[in-house]
């Protein structure tokens, strides 16, 4: 069983740019959830994706965007990165049933914006 | 709104004393609480919930409803324990885990 994948593992982007980070969920999962993890913090819910929809949204603005694809991997996407937007972005994926309270992390994407 | 607190960030201490990592949380209705860890150089991982009941790695926790908490217990810390805790929070028909800021646990030996 290959448990959920992220890339990159770490990017370096400048104010002002875009940024996209893929998931793959684990085998058999089809729910995913995007993560923001600042320095020193927990991680804070994004978003998350259900049937290619967006199923749910944390405190984000609109600028922070996603997609999943029919076979249930994931992007986030960030326009016009800001200083604050330096964080690591934590997928999660949920089996079905379990309505997103179980979920299973992947190794995160590290992003440095400078 | 929903919020998950641990007061302590940083927790110290030696082999085979017992541990307690504290959480409170806030939300009215019926929660469902979790433990994740993270251990060095690794992904961020279940250790247990409130439902299944289960004692893991010598883990336990209780929700105490009127208490708003949910703290994790050890009776004999192990040097292998060191790692990341965070205390979540879900609910019937949420998309989230709303998770406390964190407690980074340290055995001495």
């Amino acid at each position: 069983e290959t448990g959920v994948t992220q890339s990159p593992t770490h990017l370096i982007k400048t104010r002002g740019q875009q940024v996209t980070l893929r998931c793959s969920s684990q085998s058999g999962h089809n729910t995913v959830s995007w993560y923001q993890q600042a320095l020193g913090q927990g991680p804070q819910f994004i978003f998350q994706y259900y049937r290619e929809e967006e199923n749910g949204r944390g405190n984000f603005p609109p600028r922070f965007s996603g997609l999943q694809f029919p076979n249930y991997s994931s992007e986030l996407n960030v326009n016009a990165l800001e200083l604050d937007d330096s964080a690591l972005y934590l997928c999660a994926s949920s089996p079905p049933g379990s309505w997103g309270n179980e979920q299973f992390f992947g190794p995160g994407t590290r992003l440095t914006v400078l | 709104a929903q919020r998950v607190t641990q007061p302590e960030k940083l927790l110290s201490v030696f082999k085979g004393a017992p541990v307690e990592l504290k959480c409170n949380y806030s939300y009215s209705g019926s929660p469902e609480l979790f433990w994740y860890v993270q251990y060095s150089r690794q992904r961020l991982q279940l250790l247990l919930r409130h439902i299944s009941r289960e004692s893991i790695k010598g883990f336990t926790a209780d929700l105490n409803k009127g208490e708003t908490s949910f703290h994790l217990k050890k009776p004999f810390a192990q040097e292998e324990d060191s790692a990341m805790y965070y205390c979540a929070l879900s609910f019937q028909g949420a998309q989230k885990l709303v998770f406390g800021q964190g407690t980074r646990l340290t055995i001495n030996p």
